[in-house]
């Protein structure tokens, strides 16, 4: 069946540093969004990518949607405390376009 | 405006024993649904409901019920609360068409 899988699963970052994770698909999505989990919390939206190649960027934030719409990047940049949490990615699935499967997410911790 | 909102925030039920996850939006949405997270496996959907009166299964379906009330109210019911059904529960409405998730606080269920 469709999947969605994440790398890394955590990610330990040293404060200021930049780091990346991905997301890849078994199928072509027609878009993906990603989503952040603070510890203790619910999944907030971040953004929704649409179009082959985009490139959006949210302050340090920069996310992008491959050219075959079956991959996304999220590139965190001078990575801060309070990017502490889960990002997960989530596609909606062929058969049903309503429905959304997440990745597994990436847990992410920030030393100081 | 509340969002979503889930109650009950906490429950502890022996094996075997039954209740209903209640879930209320003030977003006038459309599509409702409902996913569970377990650690490492990101959040997975249980049911989906893309309308009043209609309601569609997701990965895990197996030992729950659902019910659309109304467009606002989508419950989730254990009838026989098993240890496997552990697990934190979170609610989310959407309008269709690849709009964001709003989720809920979510419901941390644990089953002895």
């Amino acid at each position: 069946g469709q999947q969605v899988m994440q790398i890394p699963q955590y990610q330990h970052v040293q404060e200021g540093e930049d780091f990346t994770t991905y997301c890849n698909s078994s199928t072509t999505l027609s878009n993906i969004q990603w989503y952040k989990q603070r510890p203790g919390g619910h999944p907030v939206f971040l953004i929704q990518l649409v179009k082959s190649g985009e490139v959006k960027k949210q302050k340090r934030l920069t996310f992008q949607f491959g050219e075959a719409k079956k991959n996304s990047s999220l590139h965190i940049t001078a990575t801060q405390t309070t990017d502490v949490g889960t990002y997960f990615c989530a596609g909606p699935y062929t058969d049903s376009w309503g429905k959304f499967q997440f990745g597994a997410g990436t847990q992410v911790v920030v030393t100081p | 405006n509340a969002g979503v909102t889930q109650t009950p925030k906490f429950q502890v039920l022996k094996t075997g024993q039954s209740m209903t996850l209640q879930c209320a939006q003030d977003m006038n949405h459309n599509s409702m649904y409902w996913y569970r997270q377990d650690p490492g496996m990101g959040l997975r959907l249980i049911y989906y409901s893309a309308s009043e009166g209609t309601t569609d299964k997701g990965e895990v379906p197996n030992g729950y019920n659902v019910s659309r009330l109304n467009k606002r109210e989508f419950s989730l019911r254990l009838e026989s609360a098993a240890p496997s059904q552990t697990s934190v529960y979170f609610c989310a409405s959407t309008n269709p068409r690849g709009s964001p998730l709003h989720f809920g606080n979510g419901t941390r269920l644990t089953v002895t």
